[in-house]
């Protein structure tokens, strides 16, 4: 099975800031990967999908890169809406798997 | 509007069977594979299965695996999770969620919860 490692597990920033988060896969998935934001108490938000594609409505200052086994996630400019939790997935046939999640907080 | 909408959560003693739902609207629900996502307080999203649009194809976490079945109505724009031999373990929040094609989930429902305790 394909394991997601994300780093780090708590980012304390301020708005403003830019922040980068990343993911490692056990084993290359080429760019089946997405990134998705979730705030206490609410379901999970897709943000970037194949690694790098914004999805309609999310904020241009969300971006992600990467390929193979190293991703990231960067936010350009923290704004305060932009504290939750953050999660890397793979998408591998019919198999999906989350990183453990990392979460932003206010400096 | 797409939106996705479970229910069947409750409080279920260990070993015991509960049957969630999800209702589907706003897409071709036939069209598209679905999957059940939880998450257990305090922790992070774990995938939990998986199921093809016509429904002959299924797939399940190995912390489910032959505990769980889910299953699709298409007729009823509705998707099931079938859950036994329930375990304090599985206590979480239970979301369904659309996947477009075999890849990413764009959709999501609010959740379920359900809890397994004596």
């Amino acid at each position: 099975d394909i394991q997601m490692t994300q780093s780090p597990s708590t980012l304390s920033a301020s708005v403003g800031d830019r922040v980068t988060i990343t993911c490692r896969a056990s084993q290359g998935i080429s760019s089946a990967l997405a990134w998705y934001q979730q705030k206490p108490g609410k379901a999970p938000k897709l943000l970037i999908y194949k690694a790098s594609s914004l999805e309609s409505g999310v904020p241009s200052r969300f971006s992600g890169s990467g390929s193979g086994t190293e991703f990231t996630l960067t936010i350009s400019s923290l704004q305060p809406d932009d504290f939750a939790t953050y999660y890397c997935q793979q998408y591998n046939s019919y198999t999906w798997t989350f990183g453990q999640g990392t979460k932003v907080e206010i400096k | 509007e797409v939106q996705l909408l479970e229910s069947g959560g409750g409080l279920v003693q260990p070993g015991g069977s509960l049957r969630l739902s999800c209702a589907a609207s706003g897409f071709t629900f036939i069209t598209n594979v679905m999957t059940w996502v939880r998450q257990a307080p305090g922790k992070g999203l774990e995938w939990v299965s998986g199921i093809s649009g016509s429904g002959h194809s299924t797939y399940y976490a190995d912390s489910v695996k032959g505990r769980f079945t889910i299953s699709r109505d298409n007729s009823k724009n509705t998707l099931y999770l079938q859950m036994n031999s329930l375990r304090a373990e599985d206590t979480a929040v239970y979301y369904c969620a659309k996947a477009v094609a075999v890849d990413y989930m764009d959709v999501w429902g609010k959740g379920t919860t359900v809890t397994v305790s004596s």
